[in-house]
This record gives structure tokens, C-alpha cells and sequence, in this order.
């Protein structure tokens, strides 16, 4: 069971906008920066966005990312077909065993 | 560019150890962190541990404490990640990833090793 809980699943035509939440607690979402991760299929991960909202270089502009106490969101508007992919979510985590939390992905299919 | 290129797939049996190894290019290695960071098949990321190619430092996940140690040769800009006791548990893809102290920002990846455990 991951630290971070992200819905495992979701869905979207071409052109629609999704959301994909986490959700976490004080010690890591709350008190630390939350970065989020792409994963092609076959592929490494990718990082997507860090710092809660910023895009690296080449990241298109139609992913954005929020945080909110608690929880954070990673947005897609103008969905494409190569958007199918899995997204994780990630933080540092202040207990007492210092750890990075991933969330357990959230598989977005592309209708 | 920046790259991390990791060595190739492993077949180990129970009991045994694996040492993977992660070699940097298009940086300065001693200038970040290395991260470990495994996937089981259909799974979801588990972090493993970080370590600090300047200083040696290294943190590890507690659940891999005991198991794993994370070595480095600056000389030629490479990381090592050995994880002994194997079982057939740890059969994942393991992937190295630049990082920052106290962060969970990876950034690059390395293309990943699959490692098996069979007897």
C-alpha cells in the first residue's frame, strides 16, 4: 500500500481535460514539495513536473500541476492520443524514517 | 545531453547478491545525487535509497536497511547499487536517477535493469 494514494484508473477522450489527484499527509505532501512522474509504456520514468507547478524544459504547457495542503493534482488539458500512460506522484517524507513516497500510479487511458 | 546508462539484465538465484551499476555523462557526477528506485512487473515505484557521489553519504529506504548498499567510482563518473539475500521478491526492473538531498526529484532516469530471481 502506498504512502501517497492516487486513483489507480482514469479516462478521457481527445481535446478533454483530466485530473489526477494524491493525496498524502503533513509529513510529506504537507511540509514538501510534490513532483510528478510520466511513464510510457516499456519506457523509465519521466519527470513531468517538480516543485508542484513548474514544467521542465519540453514539457508541454497542457500539463500544469496544483497543491493544495494535503493533496495535489496533476492536470491534462487537450488530451492526446500519446498521453496514455501512467502517472506517479512523489514527495519527501519528514518521519521518522526519511523516506521519497511515491503514489501507487494512476493508469490514464486515452478513448 | 545529461545520461545515465546502466548496466545489463541479471538472472540470480535465491540467497544470492546483485550489483548494478549506473554510469553518468553530460555533467558533473560528484554534483548530485544518485537514487535508486525499483518496479516490479504491473507495480507501481519503490524508492531505495540515495547516495552522495562527493561524499559517499548515502539513505537508505528502512525496508531495504541491512540489504543494500550504494558505492560510487568518481573516476569514471559510475554508481553502484548492490542488493544481497535475494529473493524472489526483489524481482524488478531497478532504475538510477539524478536527484537532490531531501527531494523526490529524479531527473534523469537510467533505461532500468531487469534483475530475476529464480532458482
Amino acid at each position: 500500500q502506498s504512502v501517497l494514494t492516487q486513483p489507480p484508473s482514469a479516462s478521457g477522450t481527445p481535446g478533454q481535460r483530466v485530473t489526477i489527484s494524491c493525496s498524502g499527509s503533513s509529513s510529506n505532501i504537507g511540509s514538501n514539495y510534490v513532483y510528478w512522474y510520466q511513464q510510457l509504456p516499456g519506457t523509465a520514468p519521466k519527470l513531468l513536473i517538480y516543485r508542484n507547478n513548474q514544467r521542465p524544459s519540453g514539457v508541454p504547457d497542457r500539463f500544469s500541476g496544483s497543491k493544495s495542503g494535503t493533496s495535489a493534482s496533476l492536470a491534462i488539458s487537450g488530451l492526446r492520443s500519446e498521453d496514455e500512460a501512467d502517472y506517479y506522484c512523489a514527495a519527501w517524507d519528514d518521519s521518522l524514517s526519511a523516506d521519497v513516497v511515491f503514489g501507487g500510479g494512476t493508469k490514464l487511458t486515452v478513448l | 545531453q545529461v545520461q545515465l546508462v546502466q548496466s545489463g539484465a541479471e538472472v540470480k538465484k535465491p540467497g544470492a547478491s546483485v550489483k548494478v551499476s549506473c554510469k553518468a555523462s553530460g555533467y558533473t557526477f560528484t554534483s548530485y545525487d544518485i537514487n535508486w528506485v525499483r518496479q516490479a512487473t504491473g507495480q507501481g515505484l519503490e524508492w531505495m535509497g540515495w547516495m552522495n557521489p562527493n561524499s559517499g553519504n548515502t539513505g537508505y529506504a528502512q525496508k531495504f536497511q541491512g540489504r543494500v548498499t550504494m558505492t560510487r567510482n568518481t573516476s569514471i563518473s559510475t554508481a553502484y547499487m548492490e542488493l544481497s539475500s535475494l529473493r524472489s521478491e526483489d524481482t524488478a526492473v531497478y532504475y538510477c536517477a539524478r536527484g537532490a538531498l531531501l527531494q523526490a526529484w529524479f531527473d534523469p532516469w537510467g533505461q532500468g535493469t531487469l534483475v530475476t530471481v529464480s532458482s
